[in-house]
């Protein structure tokens, strides 16, 4: 079946820092890569779709500047969060969708920003 | 944007009992899927429903597309402890702009008693 590895799983960050999180599709190629966020006991909040080799389409609300995605290949997509600050800990999850593939997750990575 | 309604919002249910959820929407959909999260985790697909009034099982879980193509359930015959998370569902448009993009639910919450 279908897998999408995302790293890291967990990371801790200082304030004003930034940070990758890494979205791997293994055995399928993703033309199309979606990230979430998701805040405790709540639901998965779209924030941006990304096609290869183009712009990501960010959901209203959501700063470009600041969730930067690049989906350089048909296997990997990065969302970097840069200059983090306490209120963006939250949980990230990357999904992955493929000619002949659904909607596959990745795993989530928990940031926290201190 | 399209909504989903999904409830019940909890339930606590004995082992052994039987399950069921729905979500509901004023849009028409052209794919519902379920998903399973547990704590600390991406979700998991569990049914994928591509047709108006399409019944699938997998395992213990049946899942309907509903014939308007607002509606779906999920039910959970039997339930065990291991079926303890979150139950989310989803919605795919299939056609126009944005249409790849899975509009959730805001999850249901099932606690088994042994």
């Amino acid at each position: 079946g279908a897998v999408v590895s995302q790293h890291p799983s967990r990371v801790i960050c200082k304030s004003g820092t930034s940070v990758k999180i890494e979205c791997r599709s293994l055995d399928f190629q993703a033309t199309t890569m979606f990230w979430y966020r998701q805040f405790p006991k709540q639901s998965l909040m779209l924030m941006a779709t990304s096609n290869e080799g183009s712009k990501a389409t960010y959901e209203q609300g959501v700063e470009k500047d600041k969730f930067l995605i690049n989906h350089a290949s048909l296997t990997l997509s990065t969302l970097t969060v840069t200059s983090a600050h306490p209120e963006d800990s939250s949980f990230y999850i990357c999904s992955a969708r493929g000619a002949n593939y659904g909607y596959t997750f990745g795993s989530g990575t928990r940031l926290t920003v201190v | 944007g399209q909504q989903l309604n999904q409830s019940p919002q909890s339930m606590f249910i004995q082992e052994g009992e039987d399950v069921s959820m729905n979500c509901t929407s004023s849009s028409i959909f052209n794919t519902w899927l379920w998903y399973k999260q547990d704590p600390g985790e991406g979700p998991v697909l569990l049914i994928a429903l591509y047709k108006a009034g399409e019944l699938t099982s997998n395992g213990r879980l049946t899942a309907q597309f509903g014939i308007t193509r607002k509606d779906s359930f999920l039910n959970i015959s039997a339930s065990i402890p291991s079926d303890v998370g979150i139950y989310f569902c989803a919605g795919q448009l299939g056609s126009g702009a944005g249409s790849y993009q899975l509009t959730f639910g805001k999850g249901t919450k099932l606690s088994v008693i042994p």
